[in-house]
């Protein structure tokens, strides 16, 4: 069964540095998303990802975050001048073309650890 | 906005015990609804959806979940528990109108011999 890939599985990383965390979405699917989980709560949406646009995006997504599918088959989450409160799992999901209802398939997730 | 509420933050049984994880949802308008599982060290698997239809739908591993619109509930249930159905379960919503699926702060079910 197809799944969503994800890399790397554990980041460590200094404050303030830039990181990129990679995903590869099921190569039919349409919809891209980024969610995280910071360790003891719940998992939170950042942004959704269709038609090689942001179609909606959290709160949480300022301008610290960018996303981007730079060749058809990668979709990565860029955090800029990271800070300690970013530590948490990061998790990719990707929906099918039968809409926006269709479930979203999640990768096994980053864990991204600041400094 | 929506939001939703699994009161149980931990449900310790024994194996081969019936379980029921509780799910709420709050919503102004249709909603699709989800159940992921979670085990050690993994991403979210589907467990189970509803989207429409019947309102008792069964998934993977033996669960199935009954949707009550008059009550905004959705619990998962399941007949007879295994060990290897440890894991902490999630339940979500997602809004006809939106992308985003909305999490509960998910259950921790601990099957115990």
């Amino acid at each position: 069964e197809p799944e969503v890939t994800q890399t790397p599985s554990h980041q460590v990383t200094q404050m303030g540095q830039e990181v990129i965390l990679r995903c590869v979405p099921i190569s039919n699917h349409l919809y891209f998303y980024w969610y995280r989980q910071i360790l003891g709560q719940k998992v939170e949406f950042l942004v959704s990802f269709y038609n090689n646009e942001i179609s909606e995006k959290s709160e949480i997504f300022d301008d610290q975050f960018s996303v981007e599918r730079p060749d058809g088959s990668n979709f990565t989450l860029k955090i800029r001048s990271t800070k300690l409160e970013d530590s948490a799992m990061y998790f990719c999901a990707s929906g099918g073309g039968g809409g926006r209802n269709q479930p979203q398939h999640f990768g096994d997730g980053t864990r991204l650890s600041i400094l | 906005a929506q939001s939703v509420t699994q009161l149980d933050s931990q449900v310790p049984v024994f194996e081969e015990a019936p379980v029921e994880l509780r799910c709420n949802y709050s919503s102004s308008v249709s909603v699709y609804l989800f159940w992921y599982v979670q085990y050690p060290n993994q991403g979210l698997q589907l467990l189970l959806k509803y989207l429409s239809g019947s309102t008792l739908v069964k998934g993977i591993n033996g669960f199935e979940a009954e949707f009550n619109k008059s009550q905004t509930s959705f619990h998962l249930r399941k007949p007879s528990v295994h060990i290897s159905d440890t894991a902490e379960y999630f339940c979500a919503v997602l809004n006809t109108g939106f992308q985003k699926l909305v999490f509960g702060t998910g259950t921790r079910l601990l099957v115990s011999p």
